[in-house]
């Protein structure tokens, strides 16, 4: 069965600080790796994909995600935090050729100033 | 440019009324079309995915069902609402290969 985790319901940085969000995925064959951003009361927005070639992927914001195949992981990362990067992140995975996302449960970034 | 509308943004409902939750999108042809419900701000639960006109695969067994009348509007609807219907509800389209783009979202209270 194909899912996603993030092992972190909750993370804390303070402003300025690098963060990290971590993402693992289980699925047959070479995914397509995605992180998402949502804002209270409002819809996901797409930050990043990771598809083939370069496994550090860059997105919108100032966000980057590395792909890992061997530790099938695809942490998003930001080396310097902003008050207005506390929002709630997605990490979601689409298994080549499949229709369907598969997204993890979320983690919640507090960044502190 | 593309663009995705959910209407309504918010709506409150007694337990055994009726629902229809209408999506949009503007500038793509033949989209995949998705529902899903998010609970408390959290994770996201597929309902529903189209992939063309009148194609409806329903992931969870449930209270909901779903339409894709034409191309690009897919409609969420409920014969009689429970108090567990509550939720936000997010539609999004995404084309081959790609991310999907979500919509704002209907906030949804079954009192």
């Amino acid at each position: 069965a194909q899912s996603v985790a993030q092992p972190e319901d909750q993370v804390n940085v303070a402003e300025g600080n690098p963060l990290t969000v971590k993402c693992t995925y289980s699925v047959s064959g070479n995914p397509y790796l995605f992180w998402y951003v949502q804002y209270p009361n409002r819809g996901l927005q797409f930050l990043l994909k990771y598809i083939t070639g370069d496994n550090l992927v860059k997105g919108s914001y100032g966000f980057e995600a590395e792909f890992n195949k061997s530790q099938t992981s695809f942490h998003l990362k930001k080396p310097s935090a902003l008050v207005s990067d506390s929002a709630l992140y997605f990490c979601a995975v689409r298994p080549l050729g499949g229709q369907n996302f598969v997204f993890g449960p979320g983690t919640r970034l507090s960044v502190l100033p | 440019s593309q663009t995705i509308h959910q209407w309504p943004a918010t709506l409150v409902q007694p337990v055994g009324s009726p629902l229809s939750l209408e999506c949009t999108v503007e500038g793509t042809s033949n989209p995949n079309l998705y529902w899903y419900r998010q609970a408390a701000g959290r994770g996201l639960q597929l309902l529903f995915y189209s992939v063309g006109i009148g194609q409806i695969s329903s992931e969870v067994p449930q209270n909901l069902s779903a339409s894709r009348p034409q191309d690009r509007q897919f409609i969420l609807s409920s014969k009689k609402l429970l108090l567990s219907d509550s939720g936000f509800y997010l539609c999004a389209w995404s084309v081959v290969s790609n991310e999907q783009f979500f919509g704002p979202g209907t906030r949804l209270t079954v009192l």
